[in-house]
């Protein structure tokens, strides 16, 4: 069965704390996976396209990695603005997106 | 250019009514996706349209779910009648046709609250 699993399920950071949130998966032929940002109230925002192992993207603080396993979402120098719940998702053979449980990050000034 | 949008917000009601969600796509979507967040829990996919068919619909619960896309622009989701179970976030998603894998672009969700 195709799973997402992320962690951790919460971090707390101090502004200016670089981390990593782990989205690592299972999965039989991955298309693409896909991190979201979610604020409370709100949908998820999209933040990056991963396609294959090897490939990253960058976005203001965050960068995004893929290997084969497992992608990672660094996060350099949080302000307390990027507190937020972060997201992964796959897409396997479908287009319907598979989930994980989110990762609830707080930047503390 | 308007995102996704949900209609109603938020909808409380009471066990065995009847809710129905709408969706409105991004303009130019023709790819339109049901998904929902019980509890503590992941957000699951429910289905899929493409225009106005059905392309999966492999997530819905059960029978008491009827999803809808006439002429291919918006979506309504209709439970009837609903269970306490059926609480949760619903969000719709939006993505264009053509490439694949796609980003898909998420509305801010209706909360239904069974009650």
């Amino acid at each position: 069965e195709d799973q997402v699993t992320q962690s951790p399920e919460a971090l707390r950071l101090q502004e200016g704390e670089s981390s990593s949130l782990n989205c690592s998966y299972t999965v039989s032929g991955l298309r693409g996976l896909f991190w979201y940002r979610q604020d409370p109230g709100k949908g998820p925002e999209f933040l990056f396209t991963l396609y294959s192992a090897g490939e990253e993207k960058e976005k203001e603080r965050l960068k995004a990695t893929l290997t084969k396993k497992e992608s990672f979402l660094h996060i350099t120098a949080p302000k307390p603005e990027d507190s937020a719940t972060y997201l992964c998702a796959v897409q396997v053979h479908t287009d319907k997106l598979i989930f994980g449980t989110g990762t609830r990050l707080q930047v503390f000034p | 250019e308007a995102g996704v949008t949900q209609f109603p917000s938020h909808s409380v009601i009471e066990k065995g009514q009847t809710v129905t969600l709408r969706c409105d796509p991004i303009s130019g979507h023709d790819n339109l996706y049901w998904y929902r967040r019980v509890m503590g829990k992941e957000i699951k996919f429910l289905l899929h349209f493409v225009k106005e068919s059905k392309q999966d619909e492999s997530g819905m619960p059960n029978n008491r779910f009827l999803a809808e896309r006439t002429g291919g622009t918006y979506s309504t989701l209709k439970v009837q009648p609903a269970e306490l179970e059926d609480s949760g976030v619903y969000f719709c998603a939006s993505s264009p046709l053509g490439r694949s894998p796609d980003t898909q672009y998420f509305g801010p969700g209706t909360r239904l609250t069974v009650l």
